[in-house]
């Protein structure tokens, strides 16, 4: 199992431009994510998805669209990139057992100049 | 609205020395984790409690619950320089969002 996916690893645009971000899991699970994380910020919850066909805002949704295209894959676009949206961003997906523990994935490093 | 404390940002110990990181939380929750994060890398599961008074441990880590106080301890034991890392704990905010905390950088000098 290759768990949780991302791609691009890397990737620079500029202000302006648009992209997205592709996210997959291979474990079944339901409910996926996308978080941003920034220095002396931990992570942050942009949006969610508890299941295809469903999303939800997270803690900073702005500027962000999400698509749960299947029950496998999550992806994440940026319409018009920001210097503010320069940042790591990491896609998980949460276990249905009890522990509901979520797995992450690589990363994708983001820079908007 | 949820929040998440770590204390401190920031520990920089001896090899050999024992060390404990704290995390408080506002509100109740049934789930804490903690992760840790290598430089440059993604977040790695480490350890989820589930209930009060649950204690995990895995080599010199060793976690501890107390959802009355609303706290969760992290505790290094005879620290070696590959627990180098930052360490985040991780609250279940509701039923499908984590709230994390900013992360303790671990630097563990020969």
């Amino acid at each position: 199992n290759a768990g949780v996916t991302q791609t691009p690893k890397f990737q620079v645009l500029k202000t302006g431009q648009s992209m997205t971000l592709q996210c997959a899991q291979d474990m079944n699970h339901n409910s996926m994510y996308w978080y941003r994380q920034d220095p002396g910020m931990g992570l942050r919850l942009i949006y969610y998805s508890a299941s295809e066909g469903t999303t939800d805002k997270g803690e900073v949704p702005n500027g962000y669209n999400v698509s749960r295209l299947n029950k496998r894959e999550f992806s994440l676009r940026l319409e018009s990139a920001a210097p503010s949206q320069t940042s790591v961003y990491f896609c998980a997906s949460r276990s249905a057992l009890s522990s509901y523990e979520q797995y992450f994935g690589p990363g994708t490093r983001l820079t908007v100049t | 609205e949820l929040k998440v404390e770590q204390n401190p940002l920031f520990l920089s110990m001896q090899e050999g020395k024992n060390y404990t990181i704290y995390c408080n939380y506002s509100t109740t929750s049934d789930r804490l984790y903690w992760y840790r994060q290598d430089p440059g890398k993604s977040l790695e599961s480490l350890f989820v409690l589930l209930s009060n008074g649950a204690v995990k441990q895995e080599g010199r880590l060793m976690a501890s619950l107390d959802t009355k106080a609303r706290l969760s301890t992290l505790h290094i034991t005879a620290a070696v320089h590959d627990l180098s890392a930052t360490y985040f704990c991780a609250i279940q905010g509701g039923s499908e969002k984590l709230v994390f905390g900013k992360g303790t950088k671990l630097t563990v000098n020969p």
